[in-house]
């Protein structure tokens, strides 16, 4: 069975520190992995793919497959990074995503 | 491109009513997913369709709960009889045929049932 784990529903950092949200996944063959992210008061978009390894709004994240994790990390947080980040799961010929619950961060002035 | 519209926005039930949750993809967009959101959870997989087609219906409750996408118009999805635990809110999404997942997704319908 497949499953996305996010282990902090709440994650608070500083401007400037840098910034990792934690995505594990479990799937037995081999997964796309998508980070996406909701403003406050906007829908759900996209952010990043894995298969895509590019950086958006200074945001990276490596599919580590013997660790089962695709982390979304910044370098150096700003205040409007502050949002919700889901991190979804696509199953080997799979229609749907598959999400973890989510990680609301937080970026103090 | 508007992006993917749905409607209504908030809509409030009373137990035993229906509910009637519309969704217009993207344009050129003919895949479109609903997904619900409980309190505290993650988004779930409801159903897949394309145009007059169920594709893909694992995630639907056995009950009381449908949808269609017919070749002209939104796709609708139908809550018959609602109960207090159908309140969540729930977000249709499209994409491109060849970007499966790589979705977009609309504002979401808040079902609040009374």
């Amino acid at each position: 069975a497949q499953r996305v784990t996010q282990p902090e529903k709440l994650l608070s950092v500083f401007k400037g520190a840098p910034v990792e949200l934690k995505c594990n996944y479990s799937y037995s063959g081999s997964p796309e992995l998508f980070w996406y992210v909701q403003y406050s008061r906007q829908r759900l978009q996209l952010l990043l793919r894995h298969i895509s390894r590019e950086s958006i709004k200074g945001f990276t994240a490596d599919l580590n497959k013997g660790e089962t994790s695709f982390h979304l990390k910044k370098p150096f947080a700003q205040e409007e990074d502050s949002a919700m980040y889901y991190c979804a799961l696509r199953g080997t010929g799979a229609n749907n995503l598959f999400f973890g619950t989510g990680t609301r961060l937080t970026v103090i002035p | 491109n508007a992006g993917v519209m749905q409607n209504p926005r908030h809509l409030v039930r009373r137990r035993g009513q229906e509910a009637r949750l519309r969704c217009s993809p993207m344009k050129g967009h003919s895949h479109v997913y609903w997904y619900r959101q409980l309190p505290e959870e993650g988004l779930k997989f409801m159903v897949y369709l394309q145009k007059e087609n169920i594709i893909d219906e694992s995630g639907m409750p056995k009950e009381r709960f449908s949808a269609e996408f017919p070749k002209e118009g939104p796709s609708i999805l139908r809550i018959q009889q609602v109960v207090r635990g159908d309140s969540a809110a729930y977000f249709c999404a499209s994409s491109p045929p060849s970007h499966l997942g790589e979705q977009y997704f609309g504002p979401g319908t808040r079902l609040t049932v009374t």
